[in-house]
Order: structure tokens, then sequence, then C-alpha cells
């Protein structure tokens, strides 16, 4: 059964100030690992999608990055709008179902 | 171009009531998954529709159905409902073929069970 567990649950960080957000998985076959943003009361917002080991993908300040065990969210000199709940999911080549992590809830100080 | 509408946004019902949600997808999108998120289990899949047709089924009891319309609108329905049932509801669609497919997601419909 597919797997994916996401590190820290919660993250404090001052305006500026770099992370890395971690997503590590396992699968049968990968077809996909996707990156979700939430913002509350609101649905999952699809940010990335990564399909083999040493893809990257850039989007403003984010970067997402994908091996055979993990992904990272690199967030660089971040800002209080990136505050929210970042989800990790993962396909496999059975079917549609994505299965998620429980997030990490990403929390930016002016 | 709309996005995923799912309705009603909110519902309060009682204990063995039964609740129907309803969820139009992205034009042209012939998938349709649904997920129930709540604060201790986080997002987990119920079922996927693709031209009216269920494709898969995650673990959940009997009481949770759902159904497929021709224009691809979707239907989920929850009967006898229990306290536990109470959670953010999400629809997602997507193009439902090939490698590289991915899903959207409404506002979700957030159920309260009393």
């Amino acid at each position: 059964e597919d797997q994916v567990t996401q590190s820290p649950e919660a993250l404090r960080l001052q305006e500026g100030e770099s992370s890395s957000l971690n997503c590590s998985y396992t699968v049968s076959g990968l077809r996909g690992l996707f990156w979700y943003r939430q913002d509350p009361g609101k649905g999952p917002e699809f940010l990335f999608t990564l399909y083999s080991a040493g893809e990257e993908k850039e989007k403003e300040r984010l970067k997402a990055t994908l091996t055979k065990k993990e992904s990272f969210l690199h967030i660089t000199a971040p800002k209080p709008e990136d505050s929210a709940t970042y989800l990790c999911a993962v396909q496999d080549f059975g079917n549609e179902k994505l299965t998620f992590g429980t997030g990490t809830r990403l929390t930016i100080i002016p | 171009k709309a996005g995923v509408t799912q309705t009603p946004r909110y519902l309060i019902k009682t204990r063995g009531q039964q609740v129907t949600l309803s969820c139009s997808p992205i034009s042209g999108h012939r998938s349709v998954s649904w997920y129930q998120q709540t604060p201790g289990q986080g997002l987990q899949f119920l079922f996927e529709y693709f031209s009216e047709t269920q494709r898969n089924k995650g673990n959940f009891p009997g009481r949770f159905s759902g159904r497929q319309f021709s224009n691809s609108r979707s239907e989920m329905n929850v009967s006898t409902l229990e306290l536990g049932d109470s959670a953010l509801y999400l629809c997602a669609s997507s193009w439902g073929r090939g490698t590289k497919n991915i899903q959207y997601f409404g506002a979700g419909t957030r159920l309260s069970v009393l």
C-alpha cells in the first residue's frame, strides 16, 4: 500500500528565512508525485507534479525536487502570503487515487 | 475557465439522516474523484468515476456511494449518517487518461453531523 510521510508537521519562519519541507514516500510504481497548497476553508490548490527522480520544478519562491524515496519543497525568502498547509501526494500506475501525507502547516511571520 | 464547483458549501445533518453532495467538474474533464478530509486522518480517497463508471474505490463502508452522469457531473451520497462522518468532502476532476494527469480540487462541502 502506498504511504506518504511529511515533516515537519508545523514550521514557523521569519519573513525571508528560507527552508525546506520533506515528503518521504513508498509506492509500488510512481506515476507522479504532487504538491498542493491548502488555505483554511479552501480546497487544495495544485502547485507541482514530478514524474521521475532528478526532476525539478520552480514557481516563484517555490522549488520542488524528487528522488526515488523523497521529495523536497524548498521555499526561498518566503513572504507572509506563503503561509498555508502544504500537502504531498503520490499516485501509482494502478489508478487515479492520490495518497496524501498529513501536510506541513507553514507560518511566515512578518 | 470555470473550476470545480461543489454544492452545497455547508451542511448540517443529524445522526441517521442521509445526505447528497454534488460536484461539477472542469469542462472537458471526465474523471471525478472524491476525498474525505478530517483533522485526524487527513485526505482519504473515497472513490473515482470515469465516463459514468466507478473505476476505483477506497476503504470506506457501503454507506458511502456515488454516481456520475453523462455530463460528467457527480454526486456522492452518505446514508445513515454517523458523528464520525463530520468532515470536509472534496471533489477533484481530471482528464482521467494518460500518464500526466493532474487532479484539480473544488472548495469542498463541510458536513457537520449532530
